[in-house]
């Protein structure tokens, strides 16, 4: 089945270190994006992009950081900078213009 | 003033009664609108997906939207304890590059009591 695969589902980072949150997709789906989602914020776009080793920041970039080295992978790098990360992460895929997105099943990180 | 606004509620309802959703709008090159739900700890899921103005009905949810005003809703007939989600409102432009990618509302969180 296609599909958008998060990984891990629960993920937990020392202060200072620097933790990537995978995502795969077999959707063939040209788009990837990266949104955080914290209680009462909705989702927060973070990086998103629309061809492979080509991404643009979204809204609150600051901290993270990403790669689009093949299509049908996206991870997303939570570097120490990032001050507050514990959050729900999601990532979804689409083709552009067309539909909507088709979300992962998300990842929480959490900071011990 | 935010592109999308959503009443984050939480709503709470029992079994059998009708739920109406609602999201306003200020962009008024939007033109695919649509409706996610979100169970607890799950990545949304699309529910339901309308082009411009105008009604769509999928077994016991309806979603409309009326343009003129910029706002749009989602009804839910019947609603079943099921149904108890985080339901966020979403929508897009025609447009190319960053300003095709969707604009989310903040969810309003649903209870279907029993």
């Amino acid at each position: 089945d296609g599909g958008i695969t998060q990984s891990p589902k629960y993920l937990f980072r020392k202060e200072g270190q620097n933790v990537t949150l995978s995502c795969e997709q077999n959707l063939n789906h040209d788009a990837m994006y990266w949104y955080r989602q914290d209680p009462g914020q909705g989702l927060r776009l973070i990086y998103y992009s629309q061809i492979v080793n080509d991404f643009q920041k979204g809204d609150i970039a600051e901290g993270y950081s990403v790669s689009r080295e093949k299509k049908e992978s996206f991870p997303l790098t939570v570097t120490s900078a990032q001050k507050n990360p514990t959050a729900f992460y999601l990532c979804a895929s689409s083709i552009p213009r067309d539909y909507g997105y088709t979300f992962g099943s998300g990842t929480r990180l959490t900071v011990v | 003033q935010k592109e999308v606004e959503q009443d984050p509620g939480p709503l709470s309802v029992p079994e059998g009664a009708i739920v109406s959703l609602n999201c306003t709008y200020s962009n008024s090159a939007f033109q695919y609108f649509m409706w996610y739900r979100q169970y607890s700890r799950k990545g949304p899921e699309l529910l339901m997906y309308t082009y411009s103005s105008g009604n769509k009905e999928d077994g016991r949810f309806t979603a409309q939207v009326d343009k003129s005003s910029k706002y749009i809703s989602l009804f839910i007939r019947d609603s079943q304890p099921s149904d108890s989600a985080t339901y966020l409102c979403a929508m897009r432009t025609n447009y190319g590059g960053s300003q095709g990618n969707l604009i989310f509302g903040k969810g309003t969180k649903l209870s279907v009591k029993p």
